[in-house]
């Protein structure tokens, strides 16, 4: 298996459930990202992780935590959501996280709160 | 701050040619990302452009004037497939700062 894999592909939750959204990549990169996109948005940048170390954390509500054990996992734990949370949530891996190295995108988690 | 500009959307013939334009104002450069995502899936690179000029890939073109802040993308000889989301990316040092992304539509 090749590429990045997210798992769950859907996920409906309530507000007050706790859950986790996982990502694995098989390309040997050493940088992973958690992003969101929300329709007619920009895809936003939440979380970026640099051969297993947070290198950046951007302004997101701590409702969110991810969790990277190894460089090619990546995990966000999802507590008492809110609607506007609802998005599709992509993970991606790079070879390095500074250099112009392109990203590579898995086929996301599509999330609903109910 | 980050401020990145790409039309909505964008319809265009089977054969054709088709521009797409991005403007940028962003605190800090490295380069610039082209993305395209087809519906429900995952946006897959086209192109990186560093310095000012124009890259040729195939049937896609990407250019970049870092003095204007201004790149476009440029698709030729439109195939069906083409139809997708083309997404323009700024990238700065950890990050990548995306457009709103322009819904490109082929017809026959």
């Amino acid at each position: 298996e090749t590429g990045v894999t997210q798992t769950p592909r859907h996920l409906v939750m309530g507000m007050t459930n706790k859950k986790s959204l996982k990502c694995e990549q098989h390309l040997g990169h050493n940088a992973m990202y958690w992003y969101k996109q929300s329709a007619k948005k920009p895809l936003e940048l939440m979380f970026v992780y640099s051969l297993e170390e947070r290198v950046e954390n951007n302004s997101v509500p701590s409702r969110f935590s991810p969790e990277c054990p190894n460089s090619s996992h990546l995990f966000l734990h999802l507590h008492t959501l809110q609607p506007e949370d609802s998005a599709l949530y992509l993970c991606a891996s790079s070879q390095v996280a500074r250099d112009g190295q392109p990203q590579h995108f898995g086929d996301g988690t599509r999330l609903s709160i109910l | 701050g980050q401020n990145i500009d790409q039309p909505t959307e964008m319809t265009a013939t089977e054969g054709a040619i088709v521009q797409i334009n991005c403007t940028y104002q962003t605190s800090g450069f490295n380069g610039l990302f082209w993305y395209q995502q087809h519906a429900g899936e995952a946006p897959t690179f086209l192109s990186y452009n560093v310095l000012d000029g124009l890259e040729e890939k195939g049937r896609f073109s990407s250019f970049l004037s870092r003095s204007k802040g201004y790149s476009y993308l440029l698709l030729k000889e439109l195939q069906m497939k083409d139809s997708a989301s083309y997404l323009c990316a700024v990238h700065n040092d950890y990050k990548l700062s995306f457009g709103a992304g322009t819904t490109v539509t082929v017809r026959a």
